[in-house]
């Protein structure tokens, strides 16, 4: 079993819906996690940073991290065509290396 | 540099050879990572040097791998004897320590295909 699991998809939603995003992970001793977007032969870029549990919102996204239960959520609120890539989470236990999920494609028709 | 640059962008390759991929790191930080990324899946951790040292080479999948750093900016990712699973997307991402976030910026990753 993976340390983190995501959901590959492909998430098909249209335009100004919200996109919901979600990771598990088995390792307690993660404390710092990641969203990463990546468009197609890109490399990843950071969109959201959270630290230990509670929500963070910046702009239309949304970060939500519940370490009791070991899972983590990104949304998107009024997806654009624009948002379509591939939404990566990763966590890590301190400032080494990050653990990344398989990633989530999403696209967002017009 | 602005942002993180790999050379090459992309490399085709026969099954045994040796090559080598390059990162330039932004410039001042100190904190330089390499990933590899297969089709479908995330990026899997390979190395991490703080500084000139290795602090973590956990992710080395065997010794055909090695990465150096011999100046504390520019790092190479060296590969012997090349294999076919060995093609993927290989990322190199730098960090600026020291700031109480450990936000890594990635390149565009050098996608080594080998036939």
């Amino acid at each position: 079993q993976k340390e983190v699991e995501q959901d590959p998809g492909p998430l098909s939603v249209p335009e100004g819906a919200i996109v919901s995003l979600n990771c598990t992970y088995s390792n307690s001793a993660f404390q710092y996690f990641m969203w990463y977007r990546q468009y197609s032969r890109k490399g990843p870029e950071l969109l959201m940073y959270t630290y230990s549990s509670g929500n963070k919102e910046d702009g239309r996204f949304t970060a939500q991290v519940d370490k009791s239960s070991k899972y983590i959520s990104l949304f998107i609120r009024d997806s654009q065509p624009s948002d379509s890539a591939t939404y990566l989470c990763a966590m890590t236990d301190s400032w080494g290396k990050l653990q990344f999920g398989a990633g989530t494609q999403v696209v967002v028709t017009p | 540099g602005a942002g993180v640059s790999q050379t090459p962008s992309n490399k085709v390759t026969e099954k045994g050879k040796y090559v080598e991929l390059r990162c330039d790191p932004i410039s001042g930080h100190t904190a330089l990572y390499w990933y590899r990324q297969s089709l479908g899946q995330g990026p899997e951790f390979l190395i991490y040097f703080q500084g000139t040292g290795a602090a973590d080479d956990s992710g080395l999948p065997n010794d055909r791998f090695f990465a150096v750093r011999p100046e504390g900016s520019v790092s190479t990712l060296k590969i012997q004897r090349t294999e076919r699973g060995d093609s993927a997307v290989y990322l190199c991402a730098s960090s600026l320590r020291g700031t109480g976030a450990n936000v890594l910026t990635f390149g565009a990753g050098s996608r080594l295909t080998v036939l």
